[in-house]
């Protein structure tokens, strides 16, 4: 296991709800990372978390916000659901260090349903 | 065009057959490459990176040619366990930046 965890596994929310998702980072990692898994496509990323600021933003709109606290554990939220919000969302940890690129541990994820 | 491009797939193989993962990318700035395993309903996990000088890990070899900017998995002897997604995954690193997945290629392994 990676020591990721996420909550909750799954989610059922309908259309112009609002949603958060929790994710807890590998001990001793600085940076959170989130990604969306539609059904039959790889991952698309987010954002990302270090120090608790946003450290880079995917392609997604401004609806999808997030956090990161002080031990660095991360949310993600989501406002005025769509149906194409159902998906797969990831969380990945990772360790920010100078010079080199480091692995990133994903969670099990958080599978949320939008009807 | 997609960053990362792969088989569409699916493969459909038999138990000890050779299989063969092909992918493209589209940012010469990429700097690592990885593949990943993703089981049903379950979280990707790093497989291999894959470098320049080609790389083996028992079963499993990856290639890497960056002028071509095209990345390989081959799976020797095929198992019912390697059933799964492979993901192929870059990332431009410049200080961390985020993994790009590909759409991934299903195998299914037949006894």
């Amino acid at each position: 296991e990676t020591g990721v965890t996420q909550s909750p596994t799954h989610l059922i929310k309908t259309r112009g709800q609002q949603v958060t998702l929790r994710c807890s980072s590998q001990s001793g990692h600085n940076t959170v990372s989130w990604y969306q898994q539609a059904l039959g496509q790889g991952p698309q990323f987010i954002f990302q978390y270090y120090r608790e600021e946003e450290n880079g933003r995917g392609n997604f709109p401004p609806r999808f916000s997030g956090l990161q606290f002080p031990n660095y554990s991360s949310e993600l939220n989501v406002n005025a659901l769509e149906l194409d919000d159902s998906a797969l969302y990831l969380c990945a940890s990772s360790l920010t260090g100078r010079g080199t690129y480091n692995e990133q541990f994903f969670g099990p994820g958080t599978r949320l349903t939008v009807l | 065009r997609k960053e990362v491009e792969q088989d569409p797939g699916p493969f459909n193989v038999p138990e000890g057959a050779t299989v063969a993962f092909n992918c493209t990318y589209s940012n010469s700035a990429s700097q690592s490459f990885f593949w990943y395993r993703q089981d049903c309903r379950k979280e990707p996990k790093l497989l291999m990176s894959v470098y320049s000088s080609g790389n083996e890990d028992g079963r499993f070899t990856a290639q890497l040619n960056r002028a071509s900017q095209y990345i390989s998995l081959l799976i020797r002897d095929s198992k019912l366990s390697d059933s799964a997604t492979y993901l192929c995954v870059v990332n431009a690193y410049s200080g961390n930046t985020p993994l790009v997945f590909g759409k991934g290629t299903r195998l299914s392994v037949i006894a």
